[in-house]
């Protein structure tokens, strides 16, 4: 079984729908991210958390908002979609006991707003 | 400009030959992770580099750390069509923060 999983893995959505991508770790990491994957721009954070009570913007959060429900559940929202956010998300985990701090990802959800 | 940069953006390469990939920091580099994505998909932890002059291999991909320079190579010997993908870098930002910073991305595509 995956590590770090994501769902839906696919999404098509109209522009002003609401959308949760969600994510769930095995790994026991404290860390956890969201980045989004656009052509030519590469991975841009979105937000991220540290534990459970910590919640951090990254440097792309407008229009985006997320949920620590557990250690092992990190949940990003799109209140209300626009085709902008078309893109490619993905959720990483990592552990603050390691020095270098290695991103682990999941599958990726590719979402589309028309 | 991105602080990352990744060059060339694509690559295209008959099977066997031998290719490399570069990736040049604007800032200084605390450490630095190479990925490979399979086109459509997650991303695979490929090796990480923390000290200048170190070089890590992984079968046949050698990554190599030039921190004077700030940059950032990865060496594919006698490619196949296994390698296609898109490799990314990504530089540890801060020696006591988490933040990871990511290039754009190389596409390579393996012809057989």
């Amino acid at each position: 079984d995956a590590d770090v999983t994501q769902t839906p893995r696919n999404r098509i959505t109209k522009t002003g729908k609401r959308i949760m991508l969600e994510c769930s770790q095995t790994k026991g990491h404290d860390r956890m991210y969201w980045y989004r994957q656009d052509p030519g721009l590469g991975l841009r954070l979105i937000y991220y958390s540290f534990d459970v009570k910590d919640i951090n913007k990254g440097e792309i959060s407008d229009g985006y908002s997320v949920s620590r429900q557990a250690q092992a559940k990190f949940s990003l929202s799109l209140e209300s979609a626009i085709p902008n956010q078309t893109a490619l998300y993905f959720c990483a985990t990592s552990d603050s006991g390691q020095g270098m701090d290695e991103q682990f990802f999941g599958p990726g959800t590719r979402l589309t707003v028309l | 400009s991105q602080e990352l940069e990744q060059s060339p953006q694509s690559l295209i390469v008959q099977e066997g030959k031998n290719l490399t990939i570069n990736c040049t920091s604007s800032k200084t580099l605390y450490g630095l992770y190479w990925y490979k994505q399979k086109y459509g998909e997650g991303l695979i932890f490929l090796m990480m580099l923390q000290k200048g002059g170190e070089e890590k291999s992984h079968e046949k991909i050698t990554a190599k750390l030039d921190e004077k320079k700030q940059q950032s190579s990865l060496h594919i010997t006698a490619s196949q069509p296994s390698h296609a993908g898109i490799y990314l870098c990504g530089a540890r930002r801060g020696t006591g923060g988490f933040k990871t910073i990511f290039g754009a991305g190389t596409r390579l595509f393996v012809k057989a």
